[in-house]
């Protein structure tokens, strides 16, 4: 597609549900990346992939969030038993390299989690 | 110490008039600097790459100082579309980390008229 799409926009999930987020990139866009934007913050980094392979999870807040990306295109970020302090925006973004520092990123327009 | 650390603001700008604010970062190593512009409820979007001769698109100057580790964003001539939130984003350089770009908590700019 033309941009990076981001499925669902909004998401209400009642404490203790399990969550998934979708993310399809830019077709061709080798790096995906998620991060985490809570109100008023900035983006904060989640994990990054290169094509199919999760190169850093580093940002994972615990063990309940987990991403994919199987086939190298589309991804998910799943959260599992979600926390109230999981409500934020997920933001997903693309790159057309391996590099980002180069390339930029382009960013879908983010799913707002409000957890309840 | 957060990575990037920026002026949360808000800047309360008049129309016309000229706005600057900058951004620290703390990994010396650091290579690649942006500035991406983020509006109310919408995803952060790339305004300019900042380079170490400085560099400059229309209204909008970036300058990088290596030695203090800042870079900063003059804005010329505010219109009222430049209301937004300003992210500072910065590579970093290490190889175990990946390819991540680390984001500022942003600066917010009010233009009125």
């Amino acid at each position: 597609g033309a941009g990076v799409s981001q499925s669902p926009r909004y998401k209400v999930a009642k404490r203790g549900q399990d969550v998934a987020l979708r993310c399809d990139p830019i077709s061709g866009h080798v790096s995906l990346f998620w991060y985490q934007q809570a109100l008023g913050q900035g983006p904060e980094f989640l994990t990054y992939f290169q094509n199919e392979a999760q190169l850093d999870k580093s940002g994972l807040p615990s063990d309940r969030f987990f991403a994919e990306r199987p086939e190298g295109s589309v991804s998910t970020l799943k959260i599992q038993r979600t926390q109230q302090e999981d409500s934020a925006v997920y933001l997903c973004a693309s790159s057309l390299g391996f590099r980002a520092d180069t390339y930029g990123y382009t960013f879908g327009s983010g799913t707002r989690l409000t957890v309840v | 110490r957060k990575e990037v650390e920026q002026d949360p603001g808000p800047f309360n700008v008049p129309e016309g008039a000229t706005v600057a604010f900058n951004c620290t970062y703390s990994n010396s190593a650091s290579q690649s600097f942006f500035w991406y512009r983020q509006d109310c409820r919408k995803e952060p979007k790339l305004l300019m790459s900042v380079y170490s001769s400085g560099n400059e698109d229309g209204r909008f100057t970036a300058q990088l100082n290596r030695a203090s580790q800042y870079i900063s964003l003059l804005i010329r001539d505010s219109k009222l579309s430049d209301s937004a939130t300003y992210l500072c984003v910065v590579n970093n350089p290490d190889k175990a980390a990946g390819n991540k770009l680390t984001f500022g908590g942003g600066t917010r700019v009010l233009v009125k008229p």
